[in-house]
């Protein structure tokens, strides 16, 4: 299966900043997707991207606060912008994999504290 | 909004099998159910998944009812190491590029010995 790597495993931010988190994966995919899991919480779908075309984003996700690029087939960023503590949470990065017969693999997570 | 619902914790005694129900009641005909669990500051890790018919690996096993209304995953000899939260999961047709996975709340299973 697709081996994810993602960048950085964890960070403490002030409040106001942004963070970007980097997603890598060791082979090429169409789709990638972002989740957040606050603490304690289930996993949340934020958004999806495809290479080559904008991002979209589930209800109560919007660009400006959750931008992501997505360059090519094994990279993509999501950007926490102008974070606030109830931003802390576990974002974690997702592809569909054609590798494996059940299609999707995670990464471990960016775990994020904002102070 | 999740598509399941799951009890939110469960125990089972360590080598005794597991049963974690899930209820997925509005299911779609093509939606898929999938299986996964999270142990602690880790990603989840994919267990199962099927369709209509009841699946087996070397993990676990999924029984899906007739009417698909809902599923149980099957531990089959639990182990301390299998003390995780377990989420049952439809895989919803997203759009013309693919699908989705929604997550419901999860079950925490506490193995025990």
């Amino acid at each position: 299966s697709a081996v994810i790597s993602q960048k950085p495993s964890r960070d403490i931010c002030q409040r106001g900043t942004s963070l970007t988190i980097q997603c890598q994966v060791d082979s090429q995919v169409t789709m990638m997707f972002w989740y957040r899991q606050q603490p304690g919480q289930s996993l949340t779908l934020i958004a999806t991207a495809n290479q080559g075309s904008e991002a979209t984003y589930e209800s109560g996700f919007v660009i400006d606060k959750f931008p992501i690029s997505r360059p090519n087939l094994t990279f993509s960023t999501l950007t926490v912008s102008n974070m606030s503590p109830e931003d802390s949470s576990i974002y974690l990065c997702s592809v569909e994999d054609p590798e494996t017969n059940y299609g999707y693999t995670f990464g471990s997570g960016t775990r994020l504290t904002v102070v | 909004d999740a598509k399941t619902t799951q009890p939110p914790s469960m125990d089972c005694a360590e080598g005794r099998a597991a049963n974690l129900p899930c209820n997925h009641s509005t299911i779609s005909g093509n939606e898929y159910v999938y299986w996964y669990r999270q142990i602690h500051s880790q990603g989840p890790q994919y267990i199962i998944h099927g369709l209509k018919n009841n699946e087996t690996n070397e993990m676990a096993s999924l029984i899906i009812t007739e009417d698909r209304k809902s599923s149980t995953l099957i531990l089959p000899h639990a182990t301390l190491r299998d003390t995780a939260v377990y989420y049952c999961i439809v895989r919803v047709e997203w759009s013309s590029y693919g699908n989705k996975l929604v997550f419901g709340a999860g079950t925490i299973l506490r193995v025990k010995s």
